[in-house]
């Protein structure tokens, strides 16, 4: 198994731009999760699915959107890049009743 | 609601010595609790976990016991190395009601110095 990747690793956008983060999962996990992690700082949820089809905001959800048509993928679109939204992203998955999560190994955005 | 708090770091330590990386946690019912580390550049990985009180987790050296009287879930290691450099988050996740969710410390960095 891959568990959970993301891609691009590394992205540089100028303020204005949009781009969507890539998230796939391979272990059949109901749950997914965006997390961004400023420097220095723990994580902050933006969105999070129990499903396909379902999606509900988390802490820092404005600036974001997401969708969640398989099970598989979640990704994450930012849409008018801001510098606040420099940050490096996590994406999570696990199986409900687990506490258990699995991160991918991030991608580092800068916004200019 | 439910809550964790962790000791601020950053934390510094010599290599050999004690580790203790303070956690205590407000939930309602019983939660589950968790010790995720987060290496240099990588994304967070479980270290341990407990899910019911008087449970020790441990790995890698590292062990952490549910306490329910204090609420508390405190990491300790007896002999630090410096690849355990990272940062620790300790978390809950209530197993009443709406567990979606995983809630967070805000992590501790610890440096270990040869």
């Amino acid at each position: 198994n891959a568990g959970v990747t993301q891609t691009p690793k590394f992205r540089i956008l100028k303020i204005g731009q949009s781009m969507t983060l890539q998230c796939t999962q391979d272990m059949n996990h109901n749950y997914m999760y965006w997390y961004r992690q400023d420097p220095g700082m723990g994580l902050k949820l933006i969105y999070y699915s129990v499903g396909a089809g379902i999606t509900d905001k988390g802490e820092v959800p404005n600036g974001y959107n997401v969708s969640r048509s398989t099970t598989e993928d979640f990704p994450l679109r930012l849409e008018l890049a801001a510098p606040s939204q420099t940050s490096v992203y996590f994406c999570a998955s696990r199986t409900p009743g687990q506490g258990e999560q699995y991160f991918g190994p991030g991608t580092r955005l800068t916004v200019t | 609601g439910n809550s964790v708090t962790q000791m601020e770091g950053p934390v510094t330590l010599s290599e050999e010595a004690f580790l203790t990386i303070n956690c205590t946690y407000t939930a309602t019912g019983y939660p589950s609790l968790f010790w995720y580390v987060q290496y240099p550049g990588e994304g967070l990985q479980l270290l341990l976990k407990a899910t019911k009180a008087d449970d020790k987790g441990s790995n890698k050296g590292f062990e952490a016991t549910y306490r329910k009287e204090t609420t508390s879930f405190h990491l300790e290691k007896g002999s630090v190395q410096v690849s355990d450099s990272a940062v620790y988050f300790c978390a809950l996740m209530n197993n009443a009601g709406n567990n979606r969710k995983l809630i967070w410390g805000l992590g501790t960095s610890l440096a270990v110095n040869p």
